[in-house]
């Protein structure tokens, strides 16, 4: 089946620098790859999405890029602000008898002020 | 839109009693998930349903779990007989479309089996 790796599990930066985070997958036939954050004690929610025909997606401070050949995509976040820190995950949909969602094991992010 | 809605939101029970999580997915959706998450594994698929037909269970850890979605906007998670080694924080999430759209999860059970 799929298998997700993210790095680094944790990263701290300061308020108003970038903060990168990667993730590999397994399986080349991966097609969909979206992104949550969780704060402490709530819900994963969806914050951005790419699909494998695409090589890179943003939104506002938030951007994705995918690079299938080397089976990597990254969430870049720019401008950092306190309300940031969270823990992110990755996923990548698998195919084939894998075809859910598998999920990274989480980067926590600290932005200091 | 009311999001989609678990039950309880925290669940303290002994260890052998049966536990029952209850989920409400978004109006529309047509595939449900059952997510638990736990420290040590992360988050981890237990359980699909699309259109209340469960499609592929090889998540659910042991037989003492079952799930049931007899209408589509109702789902269950049972656990019996409980053990400490379940408590986790449960999510039920869901999806129009399958796992190539977004998923949109609960507020999650906080599990403890004492």
């Amino acid at each position: 089946g799929e298998n997700v790796e993210q790095h680094p599990s944790t990263l701290s930066v300061q308020e108003g620098d970038s903060a990168v985070i990667k993730c590999t997958y397994s399986d080349s036939a991966s097609n969909y790859f979206p992104w949550y954050k969780q704060e402490l004690g709530k819900r994963p929610q969806l914050i951005i999405d790419i699909r494998s025909n695409v090589g890179e997606k943003k939104d506002q401070r938030i951007a994705v890029t995918l690079n299938k050949t080397a089976k990597h995509f990254s969430l870049h976040i720019t401008e950092t602000q306190p309300e940031d820190s969270a823990v992110y995950f990755c996923a990548a949909k698998g195919s084939g008898s894998a075809r859910q969602l598998t999920f990274g094991s989480g980067t926590q992010l600290t932005v200091l002020p | 839109d009311a999001g989609v809605i678990q039950s309880p939101r925290h669940e303290v029970t002994e260890m052998g009693q049966e536990v029952t999580l209850r989920c409400k997915p978004i109006s529309g959706h047509d595939y449900l998930f059952w997510y638990r998450q736990t420290m040590m594994r992360g988050l981890e698929l237990l359980i699909y349903f699309n259109n209340n037909v469960p499609i592929d269970d090889s998540g659910m850890p042991e037989d003492r779990f079952s799930a049931k979605m007899p209408n589509a906007s109702f789902s269950t998670l049972k656990i019996q007989p409980s053990e400490p080694r379940d408590s986790a924080v449960y999510f039920c999430a869901s999806s129009f479309g399958g796992s190539s759209q977004p998923q949109h999860f609960g507020d999650g059970t906080r599990l403890s089996i004492l």
